[in-house]
């Protein structure tokens, strides 16, 4: 099984509300990533996971907040939203550790719009 | 500039067209991937590459280190092939972090 899901594929969500995205893996993997890609842009990396530590936080603001509950499973909850986060968010898997070979496996990715 | 630069940003094809995607990039490597991301969003990958040349089905990749560059090479195109092309490369200095090309739209007319 080589396959990252992710839910919702959709979400629509208001300033005040709270949500949260969801992204599974069963390959395995212990680094665990979410990116955040706007229109006609690349992937920018958020946040790694690392055997379920925070690794790696690329200065996000704090209406993001990232948990993984376990090796399989890693969260993105969001709240109080801005309209310019509208954008695809990717999770993605890999062996963990900085080996320059390890490839990502990237989900479908969840489109948000914050309204 | 961009750490690496892919090129060309935008392609249009006739089926069955030999396709030619370059990525050119300017700092230390020890991988390059390739990725490609349908409309929709979903990201495969396509192939990592340190040296060498790799192929799969249709699929042709290479990399040249010395030159810090690498080449996909589509052959006997097709419509399913539209898609953006990325190459995305890890610093040879170890770390989680891809840097991206800004990706070559490609379309295939049939």
């Amino acid at each position: 099984d080589t396959e990252v899901t992710q839910t919702p594929k959709h979400l629509v969500m208001g300033m005040t509300n709270k949500k949260s995205l969801k992204c599974e893996q069963h390959m395995g993997h212990r680094a665990m990533y979410w990116y955040k890609q706007k229109a006609k842009k690349p992937p920018e990396l958020m946040f790694v996971y690392s055997y379920e530590k925070l690794s790696i936080n690329e200065s996000v603001p704090s209406r993001f907040s990232p948990e993984c509950p376990n090796s399989s499973l890693l969260n993105l909850h969001l709240h109080a939203l801005q309209p310019e986060d509208s954008a695809l968010y990717l999770c993605a898997s890999s062996q963990p550790g900085r080996e320059l070979t390890y490839e990502q496996y990237f989900g479908p990715g969840t489109r948000l719009t914050v309204t | 500039k961009n750490e690496v630069e892919q090129s060309p940003q935008n392609l249009t094809a006739q089926e069955g067209e030999f396709i030619t995607i370059n990525c050119s990039y300017s700092v230390g490597i020890s991988a390059l991937h390739w990725l490609q991301q349908h409309p929709g969003g979903g990201i495969v990958s396509l192939f990592m590459l340190s040296s060498g040349k790799k192929k799969h089905g249709r699929l042709i990749a290479t990399i040249n280190i010395q030159e810090k560059h690498s080449s996909l090479h589509i052959t006997a195109s097709h419509p399913r092939d539209s898609a953006v092309y990325i190459c995305a490369v890890k610093r040879a200095s170890g770390t989680y972090k891809y840097i991206f090309g800004t990706g070559t739209r490609l379309k295939v007319l049939a």
